[in-house]
């Protein structure tokens, strides 16, 4: 089946310095997933950061980047320069687009806490 | 302003005991998901459901059974509870394919 791994644990960055996470995947049901970037934040649900949707294209989102790169089956995602507000959870995800057009099933990884010390 | 609610945020259950967890949302969303999260996984996928009355199996729904009545709320039930089945559940919406799926704030479950 479908899988996502990403960064494990926490990562603890001082602000205003700069953040990856790691994520690679693995899709056997589809040969060019949907990727996206789930962020959560304390207290709330889960909320999309961004997407890409077509392989070489990169997404931006509040100062966050990711390239989707089908070579390496990776999607990491980056900042130049993090801000305490950027402590939350954030979440690796590929859709398989489903069989139903009415819907689709995303794939998680298990998530990356993210500290910001100011 | 779209929103997914869930309720209840928090809820202690003796194992054996029936369980009803709601999810709401204000957008007509067709499809709605249920969720569960436990340490060191990902979120899994319980159920889907495509519209009322429209519901499908997702990777891990045994224990579990759903009830979409009407397009804006979905429910998700355990009949007899286990306590295996601690853990955190998120509803979740989308107006359809391609299109980004809206979260609700997630029911931290407690099975005793």
């Amino acid at each position: 089946g479908d899988s996502v791994t990403q960064t494990e644990g926490q990562v603890t960055v001082s602000e205003s310095k700069s953040l990856i996470i790691n994520c690679t995947y693995s899709a056997t049901s589809i040969a060019y997933p949907n990727l996206f970037w789930y962020v959560r934040y304390p207290g709330e649900g889960l909320q999309l950061l961004l997407k890409v949707i077509t392989a070489g294209q990169k997404g931006s989102s509040r100062g966050f980047e990711a390239t989707y790169n089908k070579e390496t089956t990776s999607f990491h995602l980056q900042k130049a320069s993090v801000q305490e507000s950027d402590s939350a959870v954030y979440y690796c995800a590929l859709s398989d687009l489903g069989t139903n057009s009415a819907g689709n099933k995303l794939t998680f990884g298990i998530g990356t806490r993210v500290l910001v010390r100011p | 302003d779209m929103k997914v609610t869930q309720m209840p945020r928090y809820l202690i259950k003796r194992m054996g005991e029936n369980v009803l967890l709601e999810c709401g949302q204000d957008m007509s969303h067709e499809t709605m998901y249920w969720y569960r999260q436990d340490p060191g996984l990902g979120l899994q996928l319980i159920y889907i459901s495509y519209d009322v009355d429209s519901n499908s199996e997702g990777d891990i729904p045994k224990g579990y059974r759903v009830s979409r009545k009407k397009r804006e709320h979905f429910s998700l039930i355990l009949d007899s509870a286990k306590t295996n089945q601690t853990s955190v559940y998120f509803c979740a919406s989308t107006p359809g394919q391609r299109a980004e799926q809206f979260f609700g704030p997630g029911t931290r479950l407690t099975v005793l």
